[in-house]
């Protein structure tokens, strides 16, 4: 199957710090990713959608300014946290969509001090 | 009416046995039906997906599909422990996504 990585696995930061998260196709081309975020015990939910070279739709509720994605290539999306705060802490996952099918990166364990 | 419903669970059967996982979903106009399964702490893999009524099998698994009721399932055959874990069902619409909220299934060994 497509295989997704992120980089990097976990992340502890202090409160204000801005945090980069690496999305990346390894062995195919995305035309679109997406980025997920998930509480403990709780479902995924959609942050954006991110096409290769235009600007990220964003879910109702997700700010645009605080979370910051960028989609250089197509195997490439980048996810920042600005001025991180303790309730951004969460496990970010992105995913890649191939063909008919999504395939999801390992995902990113964040934790804001 | 959210979009892609599950029963949340937990949804407990024993080793051996059949769990039949459902799911419902909202928008006619979805074209293809995904099952992922998701351990805790692990971001979600793809079990299988399936596009066209009837059933689609793969190893243990069959997902089944209905767009005239807007039903899809998974069952699991011979059902391990390793099984245990939370199953989400996905719908695609475009380019889009929508994930139900997962069903948590624990196998008793």
């Amino acid at each position: 199957g497509a295989v997704v990585s992120q980089h990097p696995s976990w992340v502890i930061c202090k409160s204000g710090t801005s945090v980069k998260i690496e999305c990346r196709s390894l062995d195919f081309q995305a035309t679109t990713m997406f980025w997920y975020r998930q509480f403990p015990k709780q479902s995924l939910m959609l942050m954006a959608t991110s096409n290769e070279g235009s600007k990220a739709t964003y879910e109702q509720g997700v700010e645009k300014d605080k979370f910051l994605i960028n989609h250089a290539s197509l195997t490439l999306s980048t996810l920042t946290v600005t001025s991180a705060h303790p309730e951004d802490s969460s496990f970010y996952i992105c995913s890649a969509s191939y063909v008919v099918e999504q395939f999801f990166g390992p995902g990113t364990r964040l934790t804001v001090l | 009416q959210k979009e892609v419903e599950q029963n949340s669970g937990p949804l407990s059967v024993p080793e051996g046995a059949i769990a039949s996982l459902n799911c419902t979903y909202s928008d006619r106009g979805s074209q293809s039906f995904f099952w992922y399964r998701q351990y805790s702490g692990k971001s979600p893999e793809l079990i299988m997906f399936i596009y066209s009524n009837g059933d689609k099998e793969d190893g243990r698994f069959t997902a089944q599909l209905n767009k005239a009721s807007q039903y899809v399932s998974l069952l699991i055959r011979d059902s391990q422990p390793s099984d245990s874990a939370t199953y989400l069902c996905a719908v695609r619409r475009g380019q889009n996504f929508v994930f139900g909220p997962g069903t948590r299934l624990s196998v008793l060994p």
